[in-house]
């Protein structure tokens, strides 16, 4: 079982706008703003998308972005592209046992 | 520009030994800390250990503990992962990634770029 949840997957149209949310607890998201996105494709690398809640890496597209309200942040994807369909994981620091922690990824269609 | 090439994988039998590499080119390696991060077919990313630019600090995931060793040389601009008693669930390939800071001393997941991976299949 991951540390953070995410849900397993979430869908939109192009054009659209959608949220993925990333629930931890006072001792990972909530007590740290050490919260990064990243975007895989199959068989590809991870790519970082946002750090630190939400800031976007040199190169990352404006229709990115990142915030945090709590224990649960969230990766928004506006103006949802075909090249935006890919897996979306969650991470954060966690103090609990001084390490990082992934979220179980969620799997984003563009319909 | 940045590249991160990972070595070593392969199939070890349960109990046994395995290290990887990870030659880094493209920046100053000696600035940077990396980690290792692994992810089992099919499944999730994974943090696997971190170790700080000049070697002082390292911390490794619960499930690695005792286990794993992550070094660096500086001298080679080369990362490794030394992986002893091996276990079924440690098949994954193992990425190492770059901290987007430098000179960093505290433990952040950011991490870019990252290498290809190699694969690490743990069977008898």
């Amino acid at each position: 079982q991951s540390a953070l949840t995410q849900p397993a997957s979430v869908s939109g149209s192009p054009g659209q706008s959608i949220t993925i949310s990333c629930t931890g607890t006072s001792s990972d998201v909530g007590g740290y703003n050490y919260v990064s996105w990243y975007q895989q494709h199959p068989g590809k690398a991870p790519k970082l998308m946002i750090y630190d809640v939400s800031n976007r890496p040199s190169g990352v597209s404006n229709r990115f972005s990142g915030s945090k309200s709590g224990n649960t942040a969230s990766l928004t994807i506006s103006g949802l592209q075909a090249e935006d369909e890919a897996d979306y994981y969650c991470s954060s620091y966690t103090s609990s046992s001084t390490s990082v922690v992934f979220g179980g990824g969620t799997k984003l269609t563009v319909l | 520009q940045v590249q991160l090439v990972e070595s070593g994988g392969g199939v070890v039998q349960p109990g046994g030994s395995l290290r990887l590499s990870c030659a880094a080119s493209g920046f100053t390696f000696s600035s940077y800390g990396m980690h290792w991060v692994r992810q089992a077919p099919g499944k999730g990313l994974e943090w696997v250990a971190f170790i700080r630019y000049d070697g002082s600090n390292k911390y490794y995931a619960d499930s690695v503990k005792g286990r794993f060793t992550i070094s660096r040389d500086n001298s080679k601009n080369t990362l490794y992962l030394q992986m002893n008693s091996l276990r079924a669930e440690d098949t994954a390939v193992y990425y190492c990634a770059k901290d987007r800071l430098a000179y960093s001393i505290e433990l952040r997941p950011s991490f870019d770029p990252w290498g290809q991976g190699t694969l690490v299949t743990v069977s008898s």
